[in-house]
């Protein structure tokens, strides 16, 4: 089962928007709606973000938004801030009870 | 509160195997599966497998077919992952986390353990 494909690194100013996009196959995120995103900084546990592509859970600021497009999901976080620098996974559901993650994207705010 | 604690670090050597545990509390156990996965330094996340903590169902990676054994004891509310014939590259930190296909997140991660660093050198 291959990682998801994912930027390896993406940069913004503060107050700008970026996007972060995840590419799977037919067999993971182009055949479910069921792609979530984790956000970890150093030596912390990943926290999710969004989950089922585009919602969010309780407390995530609605800076974070979350779409898909055929096999690629994408992750939208607008207003940066200082504390959005972190890495950022996403993560679907697969065929047979199985989840896959993305390779990770390091996000940089300049 | 609703939390996952996992079990402190190990050091092993090559060939041997590891039991990590993940204690829930917080909510009802046999609810939720427990997912596991890892993350090698510098590495990304990497999923390893669950267990339907209710009835004891498993499924596991691939790519760790044959080496993992995930389980969990209901009355401990505890889940544990052992993998053996461990080498280097399967030092990493080690994660647990809910989830639950019909919950209020489905198919995703909601909480998470501190995780676990299993370090394997000769």
């Amino acid at each position: 089962q291959s990682a998801l494909t994912q930027p390896a690194s993406v940069s913004g100013s503060p107050g700008q928007s970026i996007t972060i996009s995840c590419t799977g196959t037919s067999s993971d995120v182009g055949n479910y709606n069921l792609v979530s995103w984790y956000q970890q900084h150093p030596g912390k546990a990943p926290k999710l973000m969004i989950y089922e592509g585009n919602k969010r859970p309780s407390g995530v600021s609605n800076r974070f938004s979350g779409s898909k497009s055929g096999n690629t999901a994408s992750l939208t976080i607008s207003g940066l801030q200082a504390e959005d620098e972190a890495d950022y996974y996403c993560c679907s559901y697969a065929r047979s009870s199985t989840w896959v993650f993305g390779g990770g994207t390091k996000l940089t705010v300049l | 509160q609703v939390q996952l604690v996992q079990s402190g670090a190990e050091v092993k050597k090559p060939g041997a195997s590891v039991k990590v545990s993940c204690k829930a509390s917080g909510y009802t156990f046999t609810t939720y599966a427990i997912q596991w996965v890892r993350q090698a330094p510098g590495q990304r996340l990497e999923w390893m497998g669950w267990i339907n903590a209710g009835n004891g169902n498993t499924k596991y990676s691939q790519n760790f077919q044959g080496r993992v054994t995930i389980t969990s004891d209901t009355s401990a509310t505890t889940a544990y992952m052992e993998l053996s014939s461990l080498r280097s590259e399967d030092t990493a930190v080690y994660y647990c986390a809910r989830e639950f296909d019909y919950g209020d997140y489905p198919y995703a991660f909601d909480i998470w353990g501190q995780g676990t660093m299993v370090t394997v050198s000769s």
